[in-house]
Formats: structure tokens, C-alpha cells, sequence
């Protein structure tokens, strides 16, 4: 069965509404990733967690929270979603510090 | 800084032959990772394979194979005996091992098609 699951797999939000995705993993990993992806951006990394209570800032931070209450689940909170943010996201789980990732199905988000 | 570069956009190719999608990369640190991942249709992002520079045998996992080539920072990835189901998205990625954090640096993808 699927080792990393995101939830809601789709979402319509309201411009200036709080949306948060969770994310949930069974590979017993440390780290945890959330990336975004959009046509002709490829991924790019939002924020990522070296485990319980940690989480850092990637390479497109701003309009976006995460936290990490455990080493199974890990969010990524809009407190004021903007159409901008509309995009699919996907939550990632790894092992050790350089080695491969492990990705969620994505949730494709929609901010009217 | 580092950069992962696909260029070709698009490939078809018959079913059961062999296919080769092309990756170059940059990077100035003397270790790093390399993988290949594959997004079917669905969305699902799916890890395939990895290298890590300071090997020098080509990494294989099934009917994928790798083409490492690091005077050229070049990292093919072979398909042998394509199947239907391998029509799909194709991405390079890297990390290197200086960096604080593991972060993936991914290319912009190759579309793969596999006709009958």
C-alpha cells in the first residue's frame, strides 16, 4: 500500500481562506518535503522537516506555513490562500540527507 | 548554484525497442546524487533509479539502466524493451552533498511516448 498519502487529493478554496494539506508517511523517514508544481516551473521546494517539531524554509517559502507534529505527518498550511497558489502539491518523503525521495499522490488546489 | 537540463521535449518510440532520454547537469561539488523519476498520467511521481558520482559502474534497476558519463556531467537514462505503460513524464534530478539541506534540483522533463 501507498507509503506516502495526501489529503484532500483536490481542493477549491476562496481567495483570503485558510487552506491546510496534510500529509501522511509510513516509511519511518526523517525528512519530509512539500514541492509545488506548475507548467514550465517544474518542482520547486516550499518547505521541508528533518523530523518532529522541525521545519525549514526551501526555495519558495512565502505565502506558506508548515509544521511537523510528528515523524508521520507533516503539513503545509495558506493561511491566505491567493489565486497564485493554485497549483498541485506534492509531499515527499526521504531517508537520508542526499538520497532519493519518496513522493504523495499530490493534491491539485484551486483558488477562485 | 546547481542546474539539471532535459532537452529534448518529446520522444515517441515503437513498442519493445530501446529509448534513451537525455539529462546534463552543473553542479561544482565533487559529490552528488542522480536520479530519474517517472510521473504517469495519473500524476503519481515515481522514484526509478539512482547514481551517485563516485561510482563508476552504471546503475541498473530492471529494464532501466543509467549512462553515466561525469566528464561530460551527463546522465542518460535507458529503457530496454519499452512497454506501453512506460509512456509517462520523465525527470532528472540531483543533489549534492555539500549542501545543508538535501534538496532536489529537477529538470523540466521528457515526454515519453511508446506506440504499437
Amino acid at each position: 500500500e501507498a507509503a506516502v498519502t495526501q489529503s484532500p487529493r483536490n481542493k477549491v478554496a476562496v481567495t483570503g481562506g485558510k487552506v491546510t494539506l496534510s500529509c501522511n508517511q509510513t516509511n519511518n523517514h526523517n525528512n519530509m518535503y512539500w514541492y509545488r508544481q506548475d507548467t514550465g516551473h517544474g518542482l520547486r521546494l516550499i518547505h521541508y522537516s528533518y523530523g518532529a517539531g522541525s521545519t525549514e524554509k526551501g526555495d519558495i517559502p512565502d505565502g506558506y506555513k508548515a509544521s511537523r507534529p510528528s515523524q508521520e505527518n507533516f503539513s503545509l498550511i495558506l493561511e491566505l490562500a491567493t489565486p497564485s497558489q493554485t497549483s498541485v502539491y506534492f509531499c515527499a518523503s526521504g531517508d537520508w540527507d542526499y538520497y532519493e525521495q519518496y513522493f504523495g499522490p499530490g493534491t491539485r488546489l484551486t483558488v477562485l | 548554484a546547481q542546474k539539471v537540463t532535459q532537452t529534448q521535449t518529446s520522444i515517441s518510440v515503437m513498442e519493445k525497442t530501446t529509448v534513451t532520454m537525455d539529462c546534463v547537469y552543473e553542479t561544482r561539488d565533487s559529490s552528488y546524487f542522480l536520479f530519474w523519476y517517472k510521473q504517469t498520467a495519473s500524476g503519481e511521481i515515481v522514484f526509478l533509479i539512482r547514481q551517485d558520482s563516485y561510482k563508476k559502474e552504471n546503475a541498473t534497476e530492471g529494464h532501466y539502466s543509467l549512462n553515466f558519463q561525469k566528464p561530460k556531467s551527463s546522465i542518460g537514462l535507458i529503457i530496454t524493451a519499452t512497454q506501453i505503460e512506460d509512456s509517462a513524464v520523465y525527470f532528472c534530478a540531483m543533489s549534492v552533498a555539500s549542501s545543508s539541506f538535501s534538496k532536489l534540483v529537477f529538470g523540466q522533463g521528457t515526454s515519453l511516448s511508446v506506440v504499437p
